[in-house]
This record gives C-alpha cells, structure tokens and sequence, in this order.
C-alpha cells in the first residue's frame, strides 16, 4: 500500500515563526502535492512537484515557498507564519502519466496548523 | 477556481438508505474520481469513472457520469454509521500536469 507519512498531526506556532511541514512518501511517485483545506473552500493546491528540484505553484502560493531535494520527501516552508495560515495541511503524491491509475492522489493523514 | 461543486453541502441520512451526491463540473474532463475523508484525516481514493464511461460500481458504490451536463453522482446503497465521513469530487484533465481539481465536499452524516 501507498503510504504519506506527514510529519506532524498537530502543530502550534507563533507569528513570524518559520514553519516546516514535512512529507514523505514511499512509492516512488514522481509528483508531490501540498494542499490546504479551510472549513467552506474545500482543497487548495498551493505547490505541487513533478520531478526532483522541480516545483510549480498552485492556486494560493503566496506566503508559502517549497523544497524537493529527495524523490520521496516534499517540504512545505512557512517563512514568516501569520495568523491567516491556520489551516489543516495535506500532502499527497501520484504518478506521472496520463494512464487513469497514474493521478490518483494518496494523500497523508493531515497536519493542523495553529498560528498565535 | 473550483471545477467541481457538491450538491448537497450536507446530508444526514438512516442508517440502511441510500445516501445520493451530486457533483457538477465546468470544463471538459478526462475522468473524474471520489474521495471520502474521514473527520480530521487524509482524503481516500474511492472511485474512478473515465469521461467515456457512463456508470461504475465498486461494492455499495455507484458513480454515474453526465459529460453533456457536466455532473456526475455518487450513491451509497445500504449506508452503514461507518460511511460518515466528507465526499469530494475531482476531475482530472490531460492538460492539467498532473493536477486533479478538487469540489467543496458534501458532509454525510449517518444516523443510527
């Protein structure tokens, strides 16, 4: 079975802090995906990867940078974390292709997010 | 901008009947796909339907797709208090990189 492995269930941080989300994953996908979910606004991709080194903003980028040195781990970075960042994080991964099987996302169990 | 729409927002059902969610979509598509996510966790993939097809089933699931009127829905025949969870619609198009488009959900709520 797929497995994303988030970091952390439940992270509490000040503003202004930098923040690092973690996510690993174990199938040798190529693409990585980061999300956002609020209450009413559904998911919010806000940077995905397709490659190593390779990054491509989402619809809500701003506030938010990424990193991906490794094929199976796909950082979300907070530089400078503000109270509007609250928000549960998700990370998911799917292969490349255009085959069905190839972009159905598996997704990690979450990261709430709490900025004071 | 959203691509898929859930109608209802929330649905609270017996449990045993069958719980129906629509989904509508804008553009063209090359398949759409269900999740279910559970209260504070991880979306699960449910279910995929490709554009060309018009009904799946997978267990107590069954998908419809209307690609003229840009819906499709999800029904849970025989609900079980366990199929509580979030329902969300995504669509998935061969220009989109990889991307899948998600919809706002429906909240389903079983009653014992």
């Amino acid at each position: 079975d797929v497995k994303v492995t988030q970091s952390s269930r439940y992270l509490v941080k000040r503003t202004g802090e930098k923040v690092f989300l973690e996510c690993v994953q174990d199938m040798d996908h190529e693409n990585m995906f980061w999300y956002r979910q609020d209450p009413g606004l559904g998911l919010r991709l806000i940077y995905f990867s397709y490659d190593v080194k390779m990054k491509e903003k989402g619809d809500i980028p701003e506030g938010y940078s990424v990193s991906r040195e490794k094929k199976e781990r796909f950082s979300l970075i907070l530089e400078s974390a503000s109270t509007n960042q609250t928000s549960m994080y998700l990370c998911a991964s799917s292969q490349l292709g255009q085959g069905d099987g190839k972009n159905i996302q598996y997704f990690g169990a979450g990261t709430r997010l709490s900025v004071l | 901008s959203q691509q898929g729409e859930e109608d209802p927002q929330a649905l609270s059902i017996q449990e045993g009947e069958n719980a129906t969610m629509n989904c509508s979509y804008k553009t063209s598509i090359n398949n759409l796909q269900w999740y279910r996510q559970n209260s504070g966790r991880g979306l699960v993939h449910l279910i995929l339907i490709r554009s060309n097809e018009r009904e799946k089933h997978s267990g107590r699931l069954r998908v419809t797709l209307d690609t003229s009127k840009k819906s499709s829905s999800l029904l849970i025949t025989a609900s079980r208090a366990a199929d509580t969870a979030s329902y969300f619609c995504a669509t998935f198009r061969y220009s989109s990189a990889s991307k899948i488009i998600f919809g706002s959900g429906t909240r389903l709520s079983i009653r014992p």
